[in-house]
């Protein structure tokens, strides 16, 4: 049951250039979305969220794009930075559900210097 | 800043043992959560707890497995039993209210399960 999917287990992006990371949901009682950034060995840690009643959200280097209609969202870093390099996480949660989230598979972002 | 810690890192046990991890959420927090990654696998929910009782907890979360917040400060997820497949990074982490939705974790303890 992947109610939660990120179909590109990796991606590699060079040091500068833009990275878009791509999450898609089947639930539609989510209404809110995560981003976590997780190191080897270590705790996922927040990165940037976004709430279904926005479709926008931008902090610094990061930006969230909620799409609802087509229940997608990703995430841009720009400009990638070598950093930056880490499994990316995409989760939701829904209203009621005590908050927990559910998580996608993850994405190893490679920023090349 | 004020993080989630959790104890030990590294864990051994045999099979059959019981395993008790610990966690100090953020102390203004009031939910709590257990996660545990299976390695190369995604992170699953295994339960949440909110004034003092769970609120919910997945399939995993059998009863082989316990949460307790013995004395406010702690949070401890007890496994009786431990199974091979039992082997995985187990998170702690919490959240400071519902509406925000952002959940903070600690660094994980390896449990391994001989």
């Amino acid at each position: 049951d992947q109610q939660v999917k990120q179909n590109s287990p990796s991606l590699s992006v060079q040091e500068g250039r833009i990275s878009i990371l791509n999450c898609d949901y089947t639930n539609s009682m989510f209404d809110y979305f995560l981003w976590y950034k997780k190191y080897p060995a270590e705790g996922p840690t927040f990165l940037i969220s976004i709430s279904s009643i926005k479709d926008k959200n931008e902090d610094g280097r990061f930006t969230v794009f909620l799409n609802k209609s087509a229940k997608h969202l990703s995430l841009h870093i720009v400009p990638s930075q070598p950093g930056d390099s880490a499994v990316y996480f995409c989760a939701a949660s829904a209203t009621g559900s005590a908050r927990q989230l559910t998580f996608g598979s993850g994405t190893q972002l490679t920023v090349l210097p | 800043e004020p993080e989630v810690t959790q104890t030990p890192s590294h864990q051994v046990t045999q099979m059959g043992q019981e395993v008790i991890l610990r966690c100090v959420p953020i102390s203004n927090h009031l939910y709590f959560y257990w996660y545990r990654q299976i390695l190369g696998q995604k992170v699953e929910f295994l339960v949440s707890f909110y004034n003092n009782e769970i609120s919910e907890k997945s399939e995993i979360f059998d009863d082989q497995f316990s949460v307790e917040r013995p004395d406010g400060s702690n949070f401890t997820l007890k496994i009786r039993s431990t199974k091979l497949e039992d082997s995985a990074m187990y998170f702690c982490a919490s959240m400071k209210l519902a509406t925000t939705g952002e959940l903070f974790f600690g660094e994980g303890s390896r449990l391994t399960v001989l």
